[in-house]
């Protein structure tokens, strides 16, 4: 596809279960990145990947949440036992590195998922 | 701590007005610094990027300008349009951490 696209676009679930959410990026982009964006606030920097190096976890909020990515494919940022506090949209975004580091290239988002933990 | 504040909450201007719209930090000295269009229920849009050694960018109606002296970015819009309606997220960078503003809805009325 022409962008990064995002499923589900929105995700109902009740206290304490798991959610997978699903990403896939711009074909050839090597970087790919997973935001939080709380109604009315910025985005918080989840997690990053970066080709075959070891991804960046240190925006996870807690153990939580997890994600893994295919290669330089597709990526599922999983978080299990949600909590109400977990409600949210979930952004993915990918960019072409070039040996750039996070934040040094424009970055390309999918529309997100809004997940809504009852 | 670091911090980033992005001006007013909202900002309205009458169409045809140039809208300027600011980025302060603190505790932090970014190499990098975008600028991002969101729109609601959207992803952001990126927009543009400034360097630390680099003044003044443009790209159209669009204007960003970077003082590291200040600690400030400002971002204008010429000849605005209802259609430049959003949220404008700034998101400067360095070393690889990025971090996001919480960004200044704008209303163009016409």
């Amino acid at each position: 596809g022409a962008g990064v696209s995002q499923s589900p676009s929105n995700k109902v679930t009740e206290k304490g279960k798991d959610v997978e959410l699903r990403c896939d990026p711009i074909s050839g982009h090597t970087a790919l990145y997973w935001y939080r964006q709380r109604l009315g606030q910025g985005l918080e920097f989840l997690i990053y990947f970066q080709g075959n190096s070891a991804p960046d976890k240190s925006g996870l909020p807690s153990d939580r949440f997890s994600a893994e990515r295919t290669g330089e494919s597709v990526s599922t940022l999983t978080i299990q036992r949600t909590q109400q506090e977990d409600s949210a949209v979930y952004l993915c975004a990918s960019s072409f590195s070039g040996g750039a580091r996070r934040g040094e290239n424009e970055q390309f988002f999918g529309p997100g998922t809004r997940l809504t933990v009852l | 701590s670091q911090k980033i504040e992005q001006n007013s909450e909202a900002l309205n201007i009458q169409e045809g007005k140039t809208a300027t719209l600011t980025c302060n930090y603190t505790n932090y000295s970014p190499a990098y610094l975008q600028w991002y269009r969101q729109d609601p229920g959207r992803g952001p849009v990126f927009l543009l990027l400034i360097r630390e050694n680099e003044k003044e960018k443009r790209k159209e109606r669009l204007k960003v300008t970077f003082d590291t002296t200040l600690k400030q970015s400002l971002f204008h819009i010429t000849a605005s349009q209802p259609a430049d309606s959003a949220t404008y997220l700034c998101a400067p960078t360095r070393g690889g951490d990025m971090r996001f503003g919480a960004g200044t809805r704008l209303t163009v009325k016409p």
